[in-house]
């Protein structure tokens, strides 16, 4: 049971506009959200979260939105630059559970 | 935020044979877990590390295949044991607080050939 989903394997933007990836969920449970950044051969980096209570959270170029009666929630990067092509995780908990990750998207900026 | 280091970042092994990742963290930290990303997937908790007890393991993950030690609050060690091909993955450990983000370690990518 995939809880947390990732439906795009991929996305391609042009370089200074913005980057849209979305995530569905489907545990109405789930309290806290978060967005990680992963570059081949390192580590997920963290990047932005977001608390149920909140539908917004804005940290530079980066914006999450979660629209809790869709259990959607969407990161927004703009303007999207060269460095910011990686695999993006959405992942998802409940209090002081488990982190349930999607399946990653593989952003691409082109120049 | 913690610093994390694991060891190797990356190994090939022989089929039956066992590797130990390590991860060592900079700082006292209540919770550290073990993932595996299989390749296109995402990442899956394998366990969580409890320190002076016996990890807790995820449904589809157990001891004998993925003994996991954690003798004090900055250190815990993963080993996959008795390798087959399937076993080829990225292996990352993560350190967290009930609320907070996880960090992780840079991985350790395994090929068992």
């Amino acid at each position: 049971d995939q809880q947390v989903k990732q439906n795009s394997p991929s996305l391609s933007v042009q370089e200074g506009r913005i980057s849209i990836l979305n995530c569905d969920y489907t545990n109405s449970m789930f309290d806290y959200f978060l967005w990680y950044k992963k570059y081949p051969a390192e580590g997920p980096t963290f990047l932005i979260s977001i608390s149920s209570i909140k539908d917004k959270n804005e940290d530079g170029r980066f914006t999450v939105f979660l629209n809790k009666s869709a259990k959607h929630l969407s990161l927004h990067i703009v303007p999207s630059q060269p460095g910011d092509s990686a695999v993006y995780f959405c992942a998802a908990k409940r209090g002081a559970q488990k982190l349930v990750f999607g399946q990653g998207t593989r952003l691409t900026i082109n120049p | 935020s913690a610093v994390i280091s694991q060891k190797p970042s990356r190994d090939i092994c022989q089929r039956g044979t066992s590797l130990t990742i390590q991860c060592q963290v900079d700082s006292q930290v209540t919770m550290m877990f073990w993932y595996r990303q299989q390749p296109g997937q995402s990442l899956t908790l394998i366990a969580t590390a409890n320190q002076g007890s016996e990890a807790t393991y995820e449904s589809g993950f157990v001891i004998d295949k993925f003994p996991i030690s954690r003798p004090n609050l900055t250190f815990s060690t993963l080993t996959v044991s008795n390798m087959s091909p399937e076993d080829s993955s990225i292996y990352l450990c993560s350190v967290g607080d009930r609320r907070t983000e996880a960090f992780f370690g840079q991985g350790t990518r395994l090929t068992v050939v």
